[in-house]
């Protein structure tokens, strides 16, 4: 597609409950990151999938959290047993092979854990 | 660690005033540096880039930054403010990842 494409674009969840983002990249775009932007907090990274390799998941906040990538596309954000302070916007970028000429961002998916 | 610091939180201008916003980054080696812009309601975009060479960078709607290596920093700014441009802004930078590291944010506010 022309751009990052996020899905849904808001989510409201029970306290308890598992929720999946997903991203779909730019077509030819081998690089995806899942970020999360929080009131005051900025971006913080959360994972990083660049062609078949291992991904980056050194972001990840607690083991709640886990991302996949299938195909080299498509990419499913998890949250399992959601908290409130999971509440945030949950946003996803690509890149074309590398960061070096940086990020096009989708619009993102706010999540209300109530 | 490797972090960028942004110092301005909040940033109130009228129409016409010039705008400088701070950003600094904790690494020695070799960096890329950006500015990127979110707009109310809007996704983030790539306002200007540093890669090499020319330290100041010029980007789109009248910004431009300039990378000083000797005070690690990288300060937006642009001579005279619209309206238009009250958004939130962030610096981000490549250090020695392949991924971007985020300050937290400068919400700037115009006031016509």
């Amino acid at each position: 597609g022309a751009g990052v494409s996020q899905s849904p674009s808001n989510k409201v969840t029970e306290k308890g409950k598992d929720v999946e983002l997903r991203c779909d990249p730019i077509s030819g775009h081998t690089a995806l990151y899942w970020y999360r932007q929080s009131l005051g907090q900025g971006l913080e990274f959360l994972i990083y999938f660049q062609g078949n390799s291992a991904p980056d998941k050194s972001g990840l906040p607690s083991d709640r959290f886990s991302a996949e990538r299938t195909g080299g596309s498509v990419s499913t954000l998890t949250i399992q047993r959601t908290q409130q302070e999971d509440s945030a916007v949950y946003l996803c970028a690509s890149s074309l092979s590398t960061s070096i000429n940086g990020y096009t961002f989708g619009s993102g998916t706010r999540l209300t854990v109530v | 660690a490797q972090s960028v610091s942004q110092h301005n939180h909040h940033v109130i201008l009228s129409e016409a005033a010039s705008l400088e916003l701070g950003c600094n980054y904790s690494y020695g080696g070799t960096v890329n540096l950006f500015w990127y812009v979110q707009y109310p309601g809007q996704h983030l975009q790539l306002l200007l880039k540093y890669f090499s060479g020319d330290p100041l960078v010029k980007g789109i709607k009248g910004f431009e930054a300039e990378f000083i290596k000797s005070k690690f920093s990288f300060n937006l700014r642009k001579p005279s403010v619209q309206w238009s441009d009250t958004a939130e802004y962030f610096c981000a930078a490549r250090l020695n990842t392949d991924k971007l590291i985020f300050g937290t944010g400068t919400r700037l506010q115009v006031f016509p």
